[in-house]
């Protein structure tokens, strides 16, 4: 998985507080997705952006949850205010390309998000 | 959202033996990528799948688009210790952005 890293690899927080995982993409690619896995299931496809831009947040919760992927730096997904059911890792993948230009998603190692 | 059914949920193997796990959907797929998961790290990229009835291999890796376009297949022959691990199916349909991703197979080779 060596080219998308992501930071932290683990992360504990109390409920209520905010969470921030970061991803930076393998070097040439400007598509960064973000999925959620709990334990024993697939991944969750959660948000799909672009440099500076949002293309599909169709799997994002609509309240705590946000993400951005700037000009500049890495992409962020930020929650807000955990709860015990954001515990799950937080996987990011990147491509070259847009998908439906059939370019396939490579993965980072995770974030394991652990919420006391 | 899409469901994807994968089967066998785990698989248990002596080494040497060869492997099938497949992966049904009820919607037409476009692409159909197989990935391998170890514990704590993130999913590997095995193969990717284009083409309706495309056949293709990645060593002892083989995965098949099915016709339908709604399943896949994916083979790994003379299994060794270090193909242990979570193997996924993800679909991509022909609108939209997003994969999605099967439950899993586990796989154990016993030495």
């Amino acid at each position: 998985n060596a080219g998308v890293m992501q930071n932290p690899r683990h992360l504990v927080r109390r409920r209520g507080q905010e969470a921030r995982l970061r991803c930076s993409p393998m070097k040439g690619h400007s598509h960064v997705y973000w999925y959620r896995q709990l334990p024993e299931e697939g991944l969750k496809f959660m948000v799909y952006l672009q440099k500076e831009n949002i293309i599909d947040e169709s799997g994002m919760p609509k309240e705590r949850f946000s993400a951005e992927f700037p000009k500049e730096g890495p992409s962020i997904l930020r929650i807000q205010q955990v709860v015990r059911g954001d515990s799950a890792a937080y996987f990011c993948a990147s491509s070259y390309r847009q998908v439906l230009s059939n370019q396939p998603q490579h993965f980072g190692d995770g974030t394991r998000l652990s919420i006391l | 959202g899409q469901q994807l059914n994968q089967s066998p949920q785990s698989m248990f193997i002596q080494e040497g033996e060869d492997v099938s796990m497949n992966c049904t959907s009820s919607s037409i797929f476009n692409t159909w990528l197989w990935y391998k998961q170890d514990p704590g790290e993130g999913p590997v990229l095995l193969i990717a799948l284009y083409k309706a009835g495309e056949l293709t291999s990645n060593g002892r890796l083989t995965a098949q688009f099915g016709i339908t376009r709604k399943d896949s297949f994916l083979n790994i022959s003379a299994s060794i210790p270090s193909d242990v691990g979570i193997y996924f199916c993800a679909g991509q349909l022909r609108t939209g952005n997003q994969f999605y991703f099967g439950t899993g197979t586990s796989l154990t080779v016993i030495p």
